[in-house]
């Protein structure tokens, strides 16, 4: 079974504070992905990544920063949190982008007040 | 760019009945269309997936068909239970300008069974 781990899995940060979400991957897969849940909006893909020390912006990457310093972890950072960027995050790895089905971590829930 | 479109946000349903989620989606590549369902406070997961045309795709009692014509590939069952009440994305792999693949979901629709 595929294995996806993240930290925190909840956090509350301030507004304009800096905050690092971890994600963690043994999986062996090459690919990916930092999303975040929001009602009515669904998921909506952030950053990817599909090799160790590259990443790719995604749909809504204003705001956030990504990191793969190794093929298992995946950072997603927010240099200066806002309001607006309160949501559920979920990191997911593939074994390759096209036709490989995601698998998904347990997701973190960021509060910024 | 791509598109992935669910018209329903909620759906509600008597426990026995049909149901349908639709689901079309926009790309100038060859699609590749995946439904995933997500319990609540779960992470999501693959429920059914499919890239050929007209051949229907099954697990666990739901079924989709990928319809290239139509760019359509809409999710059903014949009898939903209680357990199915859930949200459901449909979502593509997609091709990018830069000639690489990137996943879109759509907005979800939520599923809601009732006894």
């Amino acid at each position: 079974e595929a294995a996806v781990t993240q930290s925190p899995r909840s956090k509350v940060a301030v507004t304009g504070g800096k905050v690092t979400l971890s994600c963690h991957q043994t999986n062996n897969h090459d690919y990916m992905y930092w999303y975040r849940q929001d009602t009515g909006h669904g998921l909506r893909l952030i950053h990817y990544s599909y090799v160790a020390d590259s990443t790719e912006k995604g749909d809504i990457p204003d705001g956030y920063k990504a990191s793969r310093p190794s093929q298992e972890n995946f950072s997603l950072i927010l240099e200066l949190a806002s309001l607006s960027q309160t949501a559920v995050y979920f990191c997911a790895s593939s074994e390759d982008w096209v036709y490989a089905e995601q698998f998904f971590g347990p997701g973190t829930r960021l509060t910024v007040l | 760019g791509d598109s992935v479109t669910q018209t329903e946000g909620l759906v509600t349903l008597t426990k026995g009945l049909p149901v349908m989620l639709n689901c079309t989606y926009q790309t100038t590549y060859s699609p590749f269309l995946f439904w995933y369902v997500q319990h609540l406070n779960e992470a999501p997961k693959l429920l059914l997936k499919s890239s050929t045309d007209n051949k229907r795709t099954e697990h666990q009692g739901f079924y989709a068909t990928l319809h290239k014509s139509s760019s359509s590939f809409h999710l059903q069952k014949s009898s939903v239970q209680l357990s199915d009440s859930a949200l459901y994305f449909c979502a593509l792999s997609g091709g990018t300008s830069g000639g690489n693949y990137k996943p879109t979901f759509g907005k979800g629709t939520s599923l809601v069974v009732h006894p």
